[in-house]
């Protein structure tokens, strides 16, 4: 089946450290996308990639990083500089670029908590 | 940049009793769409409405994109146990998704 798959699902971190959530799909989706969100709140978009290589800024980039080396993984690094990491992450793809007129599709998310 | 509210934030209903959550885009929307989260889980898309007055229907589901296409709806009709979850709408922002903040529904049997 194809589908989204994101590992881990439960990622303990120490404060200071850079942690990497895994993002694989087998959809043959040319966009990527992580979202973050906290308890009771929406969607918020750290990055997206329209094609291999290439990727954007969404509206809470600061302290993350990603990559796109391939058509299949996108995945995301929290790093240090990240103040407030503790969120729920999720990761979706669309079929063509352009999410405003395509459907994503989401993993099952990866939880995040930093002690 | 655009910005999509909800309201609202949080309903607990009966069994049986209807629910509408609305949805309120700051700028004129191309499409808009609906997703589900149930509680612990991920998003998953509903439906996309793409013209102005357009109403669509999924069982007891109904979804409506306003005239202006600034704002959409989506109502139940006598709600079950298995419509808990987070209802976001989502506009589209050049490349990108724009989610609303949520409606959160508990049903109570």
């Amino acid at each position: 089946d194809g589908g989204i798959t994101q590992s881990p699902k439960y990622l303990f971190r120490k404060e200071g450290q850079n942690v990497t959530l895994s993002c694989e799909q087998n959809l043959n989706h040319d966009a990527m996308y992580w979202y973050r969100q906290d308890p009771g709140q929406g969607l918020r978009l750290i990055y997206y990639s329209q094609i291999v290589n290439d990727f954007q800024k969404g509206d809470i980039a600061e302290g993350y990083s990603v990559s796109r080396e391939k058509k299949e993984s996108f995945p995301l690094t929290v790093t240090s500089a990240q103040k407030n990491p503790t969120a729920f992450y999720l990761c979706a793809s669309s079929k063509d670029r352009g999410a405003g007129a395509n459907v994503l599709t989401f993993g099952a998310g990866s939880r995040l908590t930093v002690l | 940049g655009q910005q999509v509210m909800q309201i609202p934030q949080y309903q607990h209903v009966q069994e049986g009793e209807d629910f509408t959550t609305y949805c309120n885009s700051s700028t004129t929307l191309s499409n808009i769409q609906w997703y589900k989260q149930r509680p612990g889980g991920h998003p998953v898309f509903l439906i996309q409405l793409v013209k102005s007055g357009e109403v669509k229907k999924q069982k007891r589901l109904t979804f409506q994109f306003g005239e202006a296409k600034k704002n959409s709806s989506l109502h139940i009709t006598a709600t079950q146990t298995t419509d808990v979850g987070t209802y976001f709408c989502a506009g589209p922002d050049f490349q990108k998704l724009v989610f609303g903040t949520g409606t959160r529904l508990l049903v109570s049997p």
